[in-house]
């Protein structure tokens, strides 16, 4: 199966600062990458499918990129709503599969 | 506004059995693909199971193959698991998750989740 790693595990920023997450996967997954947010005690919520687009009513602060191997989720400007844990997850070849996540925390 | 609804978690025995059920409403359902994903709490997420929007086909995680079954009833709008064989490590929260329109493995909607225990 492929193996997606996610880093760094935990991210400690400030409201208003930029934030790089990275999805690295043991083969190539072209584009097939997605990101997803999940708050405490909440299901996770779709943000960017095939390596780039933005699902339904995501802001447009969060944005991805990368193809094959290497994948980059980027918040260009964190709100307090944005601290959460971020899952990347590959659709290229089953079994479907999820990073260990990025915890997003407030410095 | 989409739901989905899941129910049917509990504390099971270890070789028990259980059905989860997910009712989905406020979209057409029978277009979609269905997923089950589970989570351990405090851990990261797992795919559990796959099913195409007709049935015709399914798919599984090696850790649950052979021991748990999807189905759908496409006129009541519900999505079932099956779980037979219960063992201590399929102790998780249990999501459905319905796959973005057009897509297998792009999860848009998901439900709230059903907590499920394995222990004696």
């Amino acid at each position: 199966e492929i193996v997606l790693t996610q880093s760094p595990a935990t991210l400690s920023l400030s409201p208003g600062e930029r934030a790089t997450l990275s999805c690295r996967a043991s083969q190539s997954v072209s584009s097939y990458l997605a990101w997803y947010q999940q708050k405490p005690g909440q299901a996770p919520r779709l943000l960017i499918y095939d390596a780039s687009n933005r699902a339904t009513g995501i802001a447009a602060r969060f944005s991805g990129s990368g193809s094959g191997t290497d994948f980059t989720l980027t918040i260009s400007s964190l709100e307090p709503e944005d601290f959460a844990v971020y899952y990347c997850q590959q659709r290229s070849l089953p079994p479907w599969t999820f990073g260990q996540g990025t915890k997003v925390e407030i410095k | 506004e989409v739901q989905l609804v899941e129910s049917g978690g509990a504390l099971v025995q270890p070789g028990g059995s259980l059905r989860l059920s997910c009712a989905a409403s406020r979209f057409m359902f029978i277009y979609y693909n269905m997923n089950w994903v589970r989570q351990v709490p405090g851990k990261g997420l797992e795919w559990v199971s796959h099913i195409s929007s007709s049935s015709s086909t399914s798919d599984y995680a090696d850790s649950v193959k052979g021991r748990f079954t999807i189905s759908r009833d496409n006129v009541k709008n519900l999505l079932f698991l099956q779980m037979t064989s219960l063992r201590a490590e399929d102790t998780a929260v249990y999501y459905c998750a319905r796959d973005l329109r057009g897509t297998e493995g792009a999860f848009d909607i998901w439900g709230r989740g059903t907590m499920v225990t394995v222990s004696s």
